[in-house]
């Protein structure tokens, strides 16, 4: 099965500086790498994806990157806010059966300091 | 659209009772749902696969007598947690995938808000 690694457990930044988050995978049969953001007590929620053809997505203030020999994709936020401090989920899907079944990373705890 | 509900919202209970908690999607049918839990401070684990009509994939190591879940609908699946202990404790979340996106291979997973069980 697939096991998806998450670094950092914990990251904190000053406000308008940079966050990376990166995950690693090990099935390379995996083809959907999707993030979420939870905010604590509150269901996760989808920020950005990517498809295992693609190798870079980007969406205002927030990319994602995936290379696809190495088995890893990275969350990329440019100038962050107070409000993007949450925890963020990695995670990978793998084709089993008739159906993708997804494994998370452990999340990360990104903490925005005004 | 794409909206999943779960209800409770939370549950308290005594030790060897019973609870069962429902998972809809509202506006889109779903084939597959997921049910996970979370422990706090944790990430999600994966428990089962709710697939409508068929029986439940369960993780290694889910006890599938203790974690009953039932995907009778397209619309709705229930996951009932049998004489409950306090271990048992925890956030379960329920997801979907909309049936129409599957069809694309639209992999986008749709999350409940998730129900907090605490068990006396």
């Amino acid at each position: 099965g697939e096991n998806v690694e998450q670094h950092p457990s914990t990251l904190s930044v000053q406000e308008g500086d940079s966050a990376v988050i990166k995950c690693t995978y090990s099935d390379s049969a995996s083809n959907y790498f999707p993030w979420y953001k939870q905010e604590l007590g509150k269901r996760p929620q989808l920020i950005i994806d990517i498809r295992s053809n693609v190798g870079e997505k980007k969406d205002q203030r927030i990319a994602v990157t995936l290379n696809k020999t190495a088995k890893h994709f990275s969350l990329h936020i440019t100038e962050t806010q107070p409000e993007d401090s949450a925890v963020y989920f990695c995670a990978a899907d793998e084709r089993s059966g008739g159906s993708y079944i997804p494994t998370f990373g452990r999340g990360t705890s990104l903490i925005v300091h005004p | 659209g794409a909206v999943v509900s779960q209800h409770p919202s939370w549950v308290i209970c005594k030790s060897g009772t019973s609870v069962k908690i429902e998972c809809r999607s509202l506006d889109f049918q779903a084939t597959t749902m997921f049910w996970y839990r979370q422990f706090p401070k944790q990430s999600l684990m994966l428990m089962a696969t709710s697939n409508e009509g068929s029986k439940a994939t369960y993780e290694q190591g889910v006890e599938k007598d203790k974690f009953l879940i039932n995907h009778a609908s397209l619309t709705l699946s229930t996951l009932t947690v049998t004489s409950a202990h306090p271990e048992d404790s925890s956030f379960y979340i329920c997801s979907a995938r909309d049936l129409q996106r599957e069809v694309y291979t639209y992999n986008e997973q749709f999350f409940g808000p998730g129900t907090r069980l605490t068990v006396l």
